[in-house]
């Protein structure tokens, strides 16, 4: 695609739910990121995966967060147990190849809001 | 400490002056330096990238970095009211570490017309 998409823009859900947010790369970028802003504050590293497989799952808070690539292209990341504190905006980041100096794509992020 | 540091701001300046903008990092094993600009609602967005000492222009932006003294800044020429956004610092590790990148809180700047 012509940039990185991610769905949905907004979810709200009520604490202790689960959640999906999915994230679509730009077309033949290999390397995929999450990042995690809050209000006020810069985008916080969650995890990066180079093809389908992560390669840095070292900003995962905890065990109730999860992400997958399968097919090396699109990506979920998935909260199990949601707690309020969750509620920020989720942004999803592509690179070409993963290289320490690419440029990242982000996306226009997921709102979510935990009630 | 946090590892990216920037002053919150806000940072205010007449149309037509020079913004600067200021960015000190902890790792000294940083190899690449970028800065977003992010409006109020949107996703980041790449503006000016910097792995070398010195400056970097690019239109009416320059990067400079200096690693002795783990800074880096931006400044922006000829300031638009459109240059009114937060602006992120963003450090990388390293080769290691590829494109993960450790972000500042940004410093939000307003150009009043």
């Amino acid at each position: 695609g012509a940039g990185v998409s991610q769905t949905p823009s907004n979810k709200v859900t009520e604490k202790g739910k689960y959640v999906e947010l999915r994230c679509d790369p730009i077309s033949g970028h290999t390397a995929l990121y999450w990042y995690r802003q809050s209000l006020g504050q810069g985008p916080e590293f969650l995890i990066y995966f180079q093809g389908t497989g992560a390669a840095d799952d070292s900003g995962l808070p905890n065990d109730r967060f999860f992400a997958v690539r399968p097919e090396g292209s699109v990506s979920t990341l998935k909260i199990q147990r949601t707690e309020r504190g969750d509620s920020a905006v989720y942004l999803c980041a592509s690179s070409l190849n993963g290289g320490a100096n690419e440029k990242l794509f982000f996306g226009s992020g997921t709102q979510l809001s935990v009630l | 400490q946090k590892e990216v540091e920037q002053n919150s701001g806000p940072l205010s300046v007449p149309e037509g002056a020079i913004a600067s903008l200021n960015c000190t990092y902890s790792d000294r094993g940083s190899q690449s330096f970028f800065w977003y600009r992010q409006y109020s609602g949107k996703s980041p967005e790449l503006i000016m990238f910097i792995y070398s000492n010195g400056d970097k222009e690019d239109g009416r932006f320059t990067a400079q970095l200096n690693k002795a003294s783990q800074y880096v800044s931006l400044l922006i020429r000829d300031s638009q009211p459109s240059d009114s956004a937060t602006y992120l610092c963003a450090v990388n590790a390293g080769a290691t570490n590829a494109g993960k990148s450790t972000f500042g809180d940004g410093t939000t700047l307003t150009v009043k017309p």
